[in-house]
């Protein structure tokens, strides 16, 4: 069975430090691998992956893709309390354009 | 500033009732999504639609639940009856496939549904 899984499952840190999100996934037919944060409303779009090893960026975020290890990668430094959000990966099926979403992690920034 | 959108935002009803959920995909997007949301399952799909066809259900509890897009620029769900476990947020999301590789899914605001 399909599966994206995500850890930690939560996380609290002080402004200013860094953090590294997880996602590793098993999913027959790979298509992408997207992040998503998600605040008290609805997932916005942060990044599509398709290729391994090609980093991309925006602001302090970045995130990258091993396709042999089957993971993924998303880090933010400088953290600040905008960051405070669940990020959810989640992983697209070829065969059916699925998305097959990891439960998510909550990271927590305090002052 | 295009975007999805959802109506009814929160609704509270008893069990037994019917509920209709509501979506306006983004204009030109040619597959819409419902997927729901709890703190114990996560984000889980429920349907999506291509070209306004039905193209999986599979995450649907069929008994009570049913998805259709009437045209397209709306996509609803219903569920009648509705029961407490059903208690939740639905998403809507539209996206447009393009060649290989998928646009990113926009998601809709989400309906907060309590069922008492």
């Amino acid at each position: 069975e399909d599966k994206v899984v995500q850890s930690p499952l939560s996380l609290v840190v002080h402004e200013g430090d860094t953090v590294t999100l997880n996602c590793s996934y098993e999913v027959t037919n790979f298509r992408s691998l997207l992040w998503y944060k998600q605040e008290k409303k609805a997932p916005t779009f942060l990044f599509m992956l398709t290729s391994s090893g090609i980093e991309k960026k925006s602001g302090r975020l970045s995130s990258i893709l091993d396709k042999k290890e089957l993971f993924s990668i998303l880090n933010i430094t400088a953290t600040q309390t905008g960051d405070s959000a669940i990020y959810l990966c989640a992983v697209e099926d070829g065969n059916t354009d699925k998305l097959i979403f990891g439960t998510g992690t909550r990271l927590q920034v305090f002052p | 500033d295009a975007r999805v959108t959802q109506t009814p935002r929160h609704k509270v009803t008893e069990m037994g009732q019917e509920v209709t959920m509501r979506c306006q995909p983004i204009l030109g997007h040619n597959t819409v999504f419902w997927y729901r949301q709890t703190m114990m399952q996560g984000l889980e799909l429920l349907a999506y639609f291509r070209n306004r066809a039905p193209l999986d259900d599979s995450g649907m509890p069929k008994d009570r639940f049913s998805a259709e897009m009437p045209d397209a620029t709306l996509a609803t769900l219903k569920i009648q009856p509705s029961e407490p476990r059903d208690s939740a947020v639905y998403f809507c999301a539209s996206g447009h496939l393009r060649g290989v590789f998928y646009n990113e899914q926009f998601f809709g605001p989400g309906t907060r549904l309590t069922v008492l």
